[in-house]
């Protein structure tokens, strides 16, 4: 959805080196939330935020942290980037459609790739 | 513990062969429920959505879900699979309003 960007869309990185990627919406939407997919395991919710003051540790947020720079931006960094983090992170936007059921809405995507 | 699980991980079925793909999730109040596709090297998209009502859902492309509350089940389904449905199809569950979980995942491979 071009609605939700995502920077860079591929990076590849040295273990060790701080990397940060970046969400940004132009939906209006209050929550934003970070995802990885690995294969075989779907998507894990890293982080996520219900507005700028609002953040909140998803399943597997060791090892990243986030920011919630504005209600439009939602980074997300790896302090001291390991192999393991090698992934494909997405970042996502929600909030309530017309019919009252809160849906998400998804970046392009960031293929991160640790050496 | 709330969860979402798919069961079959890798489908492979021939061009207007039906397809079942199957969806549990764990008890946990409130659920909506949401079927998505990621078409290879791109993000995921909505198929279709169950928040309350007539438990069969039809979404986009001929998918339709069906939502059996006494089993927790949210199975996706579609009468004739074409080459272009090859992808990965991703159940998801929202919990009280408040997180998303998604299952692991089923890659469907459609031969022409």
């Amino acid at each position: 959805d071009a609605d939700v960007t995502q920077t860079p869309r591929n990076r590849i990185t040295k273990t060790g080196k701080r990397i940060m990627l970046e969400c940004s919406q132009t939906k209006g939407h209050d929550r934003m939330y970070w995802y990885r997919q690995d294969p075989g395991l779907g998507l894990r919710l890293i982080y996520y935020s219900f507005d700028v003051k609002d953040i909140n540790k998803g399943e597997i947020s060791d090892g990243y942290s986030v920011s919630r720079q504005a209600q439009a931006k939602f980074s997300l960094s790896l302090e001291s980037a390991i192999p393991n983090q090698t992934a494909l992170y997405f970042c996502a936007t929600s909030d309530f459609s017309a019919t009252g059921l809160r849906e998400q809405f998804f970046g392009p995507g960031t293929r991160l790739t640790v050496l | 513990a709330q969860s979402v699980s798919q069961h079959n991980h890798h489908v492979i079925l021939s061009e207007a062969a039906s397809l079942e793909l199957g969806c549990n999730y764990s008890y946990g109040g409130t659920v909506n429920l949401f079927w998505y596709v990621q078409y290879p090297g791109q993000h995921l998209q909505l198929l279709l959505k169950y928040f309350s009502g007539d438990p069969l859902v039809k979404g986009i492309k001929g998918f339709e879900a069906e939502f059996i509350k006494s089993k927790f089940s949210f199975n996706l389904r579609k009468p004739s699979v074409q080459w272009s449905d090859t992808a990965e199809y991703f159940c998801a569950a929202l919990y009280n309003f408040n997180k998303f979980y998604f299952g692991s995942g089923t890659k469907l491979n459609v031969k022409p």
